[in-house]
């Protein structure tokens, strides 16, 4: 059963950092392409970046460029998402994604809060 | 201008079918990109439905029922979500989404009411 569960969420201070986790089962890790999307509250899906199998290839909304850094080891079948300069508009539930075939998003962990506010 | 925007609501009777568009921004033709459609409900992470480029490129998600289908209005540069045979349970949010400038951009999402 493919399993992916976030973690590292919570209550930053702007101008913070947090280190997001998502630790994957079930399947190959190596194999995918994955990706990060988050949801502030009450509005919609917002795709924040996006990392190749080997690491190689990093994409990321514009928003959110030179703040955020994607990485992952196959080795420990975990993605991350490293936030610096957090601001108030970063807000929201962050899930990662499971992209079966470039876009496909397959799989979905349940998310972790983070909320950004003094 | 948002890259994609769809309607925020939408209502529509059990049974019947329900149009969701997603109108690309002028510049960017609907044509040359492929675009995918996800479903989210309350308190749960989406969901991929499908994805449709043109009907010779598709593909339909895992378990997706056939009444979930996507197509193209050139005319309107929009991508369309079709679901027939409305269910209680399609109600639900719809977003769409492209590869656009080295970028997943979603539209704002819909609000599928079944009433």
């Amino acid at each position: 059963e493919v399993q992916l569960v976030e973690s590292g969420g919570g209550l930053v201070q702007p101008g913070g950092s947090l280190r997001l986790s998502c630790a994957a089962s079930g399947f190959t890790f190596s194999s995918y392409w994955m990706s990060w999307v988050r949801q502030a509250p009450g509005k919609g899906l917002e795709w924040v970046a996006n990392i190749k199998q080997d690491g190689s290839e990093k994409y990321y909304v514009d928003s959110v460029k030179g703040r955020f850094t994607i990485s992952r080891d196959n080795a420990k079948n975990s993605l991350y998402l490293q936030m610096n300069s957090l601001r108030a508009e970063d807000t929201a539930v962050y899930y990662c994604a499971k992209d079966e075939g470039w876009g496909v998003f397959d799989y979905w962990g349940q998310g972790t809060l983070v909320t950004v506010s003094s | 201008q948002a890259v994609l925007t769809q309607p925020a609501s939408l209502s529509a009777s059990p049974g019947a079918s329900a149009s969701l568009t997603c109108t690309l921004r002028s510049g960017i033709n609907v044509g040359t990109y492929k675009i995918y459609w996800y479903q989210q409900k309350p308190g749960s992470p989406p969901q991929y439905l499908l994805r449709y480029k043109s009907d010779s490129d598709k593909q339909q998600g895992s378990g997706v029922p056939s009444r979930f289908s996507g197509s193209k209005d050139a005319s309107a540069n929009a991508g369309i979500l079709l679901i027939s045979g409305l269910q209680s349970e399609d109600e639900a949010d719809y977003y769409c989404m492209i590869w656009h400038s080295t970028a997943w951009v979603f539209g704002g999402g819909t609000k599928l009411t079944v009433l």
